[in-house]
C-alpha cells in the first residue's frame, strides 16, 4: 500500500524557518517525482514546488521561490521541504504527493499543518 | 501560467440527479485531471488524463472534454459524492488547479 506520512509542522513566528518532512513507503520512491501542495484555511489547492527522481531538478511556484526548498534522500525514502523567511500568508496544510505518469497527483498524504503567527 | 476556472463555485444536487462540474483553461491544455476532497481529508486522485477513473471510483463517474473545456460528471448523484472537486492540469508549467467546485447534496 502507498503510504505519505508528512511530519514537522506546527506553530511559527513570522521570519523563522521550519522543515516539513515525508516518509514515503509502499512503492520504489526513487522511481517518483515528489511534489508538495498547500491548502491555505478554506482555500484551494496550490502548487508549491516538485522535484525530479534524483533531485538534480527542482521547480517552485512564484510564492516561495528563494525560500523554499525541496530536496529528498532517495536511501529513506523521505522527501523534505525547508521553508525560510516564513509569512503569515504561508499558513496552510501542506501536502505530499506522488507524481505519476502525466503529472498526474496520484498518491497524497495526510498534510502537516504550519501555522505562521507572532 | 494557464489559469483553470471551475463552474460552478457551489451547487447542490439531490439523490439520482446527473451532475455535470466544469473546468475551462485559459489556454489549451492536453489533458485534465480531477481530484476529490472530503472536509478534513486529504485531496484524492480522481479522474485523470482526462477520462480514466482512478482505482475504486465508481463508475458513475465520468471526464470528458478537450483544449480549454473539460468536465466531470456523476450519472446519478450519490449521498457519498458530496465533496469538493478541483481540476487541475500540468500540460504547462506551472502546474496549477482550478478553484474547486463545492457540490453538496439537497
Amino acid at each position: 500500500e502507498v503510504q505519505l506520512v508528512e511530519s514537522g509542522g506546527g506553530l511559527v513566528q513570522p521570519g523563522r524557518s521550519m522543515k516539513l518532512s515525508c516518509a514515503a513507503s509502499g512503492f520504489t520512491f526513487s522511481d517518483y517525482y515528489m511534489a508538495w501542495v498547500r491548502q491555505a484555511p478554506k482555500k484551494g489547492l496550490e502548487w508549491v514546488a516538485s522535484i525530479s527522481y534524483e533531485g538534480s531538478s527542482t521547480y517552485y511556484g512564484d510564492s516561495v521561490k528563494g525560500r523554499f526548498t525541496i530536496s529528498r534522500d532517495n536511501a529513506k525514502s523521505t522527501l523534505y521541504l525547508q521553508m525560510n523567511s516564513l509569512r503569515s500568508e504561508d499558513t496552510a496544510t501542506y501536502y505530499c504527493a506522488r507524481v505519476g505518469y502525466d503529472y498526474v497527483m496520484d498518491a497524497w498524504g495526510q498534510g502537516a499543518s504550519v501555522t505562521v503567527s507572532s | 501560467e494557464i489559469v483553470l476556472t471551475q463552474s460552478p463555485t457551489t451547487m447542490a444536487a439531490s439523490p439520482g440527479e446527473k451532475v455535470t462540474l466544469t473546468c475551462r483553461a485559459s489556454s489549451s491544455v492536453s489533458y485534465m485531471h480531477w481530484y476529490q476532497q472530503k472536509s478534513g481529508a486529504s485531496p484524492k486522485l480522481w479522474i485523470y488524463d482526462t477520462s480514466n477513473r482512478a482505482s475504486g471510483v465508481p463508475n458513475r463517474f465520468s471526464g470528458s472534454g478537450s483544449g480549454t473545456s473539460y468536465s466531470l460528471t456523476i450519472s446519478s448523484m450519490e449521498t457519498e459524492d458530496a465533496a469538493t472537486y478541483y481540476c487541475q492540469q500540468w500540460s504547462s508549467n506551472p502546474p496549477t488547479f482550478g478553484g474547486g467546485t463545492k457540490l453538496e447534496l439537497k
